[in-house]
């Protein structure tokens, strides 16, 4: 039961212009969601997260947006840059289990 | 540098045989969380450990077994390999007990032949 799904596994975006990746959960429990970013040979790295009282965080060229009566989150980075090609993981935090569910990620390759 | 360290970086093996993976986390967490990466997969919480006691458990097989120490470092065993356990291992840690930001090792290669 895949709790937490990111439906596109590749995005590709020219630098400079905006990427919007995407997450769907099921789960009314989670109250925390998060975005990491991994790059090949190395560890997921957060990226920026936010709490359910909110519906949108913002860290410089990134942007999250939570619509909680549809479920969805989304990431927006603006502008793209080749720096930017990895994958991204969504993740949300259950407060009733206490978990970090990750979905599956999405390739974001910037091209030039 | 997250601060997390994990070894080995890569591991080959036989099915049927035993594995243990370490993690030491950043200094000063107490938290320490096993995932696994499969090909195509998110990444799967397998167990998560809080100064020294299991706090929250995921989807981890009964093969596979889990500790923190006292100086809070972890050990993953991994027994009875099958070649569907062959992944990459990732270990993360975090300050107190709930997983909000965790800060990941660079993981574990684990191929099982």
């Amino acid at each position: 039961d895949q709790q937490v799904k990111q439906n596109s596994p590749s995005l590709s975006v020219q630098e400079g212009r905006i990427s919007i990746l995407n997450c769907d959960y099921t789960n009314s429990m989670f109250d925390y969601f998060l975005w990491y970013k991994k790059y090949p040979a190395e560890g997921p790295t957060f990226l920026i997260s936010i709490s359910s009282i909110k519906d949108k965080n913002e860290d410089g060229r990134f942007t999250v947006f939570l619509n909680k009566s549809a479920k969805h989150l989304s990431l927006h980075i603006v502008p793209s840059q080749p720096g930017d090609s990895a994958v991204y993981f969504c993740a949300s935090r259950s407060y009733n289990t206490d978990k970090l569910i990750f979905g599956t990620g999405t390739r974001l390759q910037v091209f030039p | 540098d997250s601060g997390v360290t994990q070894t080995p970086k890569h591991l080959i093996t036989a099915t049927g045989q035993r594995v243990t993976l370490r993690c030491s986390p950043r200094s000063g967490d107490l938290s320490v969380y096993w995932y696994q990466q499969s090909l195509d997969q998110g990444l799967q919480f397998l167990i998560q450990y809080y100064n020294g006691e299991e706090r929250a458990k995921g989807n981890i097989l009964e093969r596979f077994s889990a500790q923190q120490f006292p100086d809070l470092h972890s050990e993953l065993n991994l027994s009875s390999l099958e070649l569907g356990d062959s992944a990459l291992y990732f270990c993360a840690s975090s300050v107190g007990p709930e997983p909000m930001r965790l800060f990941f090792g660079s993981g574990t290669q684990l191929s099982v032949l």
